[in-house]
C-alpha cells in the first residue's frame, strides 16, 4: 500500500513535554497539508506545503506549533510545551498540484496531552 | 465562525434506504466541494467532489446535488448498506487556497 503514512499512531505524553510527529506522503505528490480533528469535529486545517516550501497557515498554528518538510518529501509537526487542548487526532494528506484537487488523508496520529 | 454548516448531526436508515445529508456555506468564492466519508481508526477518505458550474453529479450510489442561488449541496446515498456506516464531511474550498474548510460530520448508520 503507498497510501499516505503517519507515525506514530498514537502518542501520549505529559503536559509541558515536546512531541514530534511524521507524514511521509504518497511518493509522487509533491502538495503536503496538515489537519487537526477534535472529537466530533470535521478536520481543521491547519498548514500546507509545496515541495519544501510552506504557503500557507492557519491560525490555530500558535508559535508552540512548527511544520517542516525539508526535502520535499516527509514531513513533521512538533508541538512545543503541550498542553491537554492539544488533545486531537492530526492528520496529515498529500496531493498532486496542477489542478488536481484530491487530498489523500493517512491515518492520523492520536495525542492524548495528560 | 463555521463556514460550512452540515445536518443532520447523525443519521440512522434501513438497509436499501436513501441516506441524505445536507450543508450549506456563506462564502461565494468557494469553488471545490468534496465530501468524504471516514470509518473509526482511519482518516477520511474522498468520495465525490463538485464544482458550482453543475448542478449534480452522480457516481455510483452517491449523487452530489448542488444549488448554488441558495448556497447549498447535500449527499445523497442510494441503496444504502450497513457498510455505509461511517461519518460524513462535506467540506468547501475557495480559489486561491488550498485548504478544506470541514463541516462538523454526520454520523450515518444503516440498520440491516
Amino acid at each position: 500500500d503507498t497510501g499516505v503514512s503517519q507515525n506514530p499512531r498514537h502518542k501520549i505524553t505529559k503536559r509541558g513535554q515536546n512531541v514530534t510527529f511524521r507524514c511521509d506522503p504518497i511518493s509522487e505528490h509533491n502538495r503536503l497539508y496538515w489537519y487537526r480533528q477534535t472529537l466530533g469535529q470535521g478536520p481543521e486545517f491547519l498548514t500546507y506545503f509545496q515541495n519544501e516550501a510552506q504557503l500557507e497557515k492557519s491560525r490555530l498554528l500558535s508559535d508552540r506549533f512548527s511544520a517542516e518538510r525539508p526535502k520535499g518529501s516527509f514531513s513533521t509537526l512538533e508541538i512545543q510545551r503541550t498542553e491537554q487542548g492539544d488533545s486531537a487526532m492530526y492528520l496529515c494528506a498529500s496531493s498532486l498540484s496542477a489542478g488536481r484537487e484530491t487530498q489523500y488523508f493517512g491515518p492520523g496520529t492520536r495525542l492524548l496531552v495528560l | 465562525q463555521q463556514q460550512v454548516k452540515q445536518s443532520p448531526q447523525s443519521l440512522i436508515v434501513q438497509k436499501g434506504g436513501i441516506s441524505i445529508i445536507n450543508c450549506a456555506y456563506e462564502n461565494t468564492a468557494f469553488d471545490y466541494f468534496p465530501w468524504y466519508q471516514q470509518f473509526p481508526g482511519k482518516g477520511p477518505a474522498l468520495l465525490i467532489a463538485i464544482r458550482p458550474d453543475v448542478s449534480e453529479k452522480k457516481e455510483g450510489r452517491f449523487t452530489i446535488s448542488f444549488n448554488k442561488s441558495a448556497k447549498q449541496f447535500s449527499l445523497h446515498i442510494m441503496d444504502s448498506q450497513p457498510g455505509d456506516s461511517a461519518t460524513y464531511f462535506c467540506a468547501a474550498r475557495s480559489g486561491g487556497s488550498e485548504k478544506l474548510v470541514f463541516g462538523k460530520g454526520t454520523k450515518l448508520t444503516v440498520n440491516p
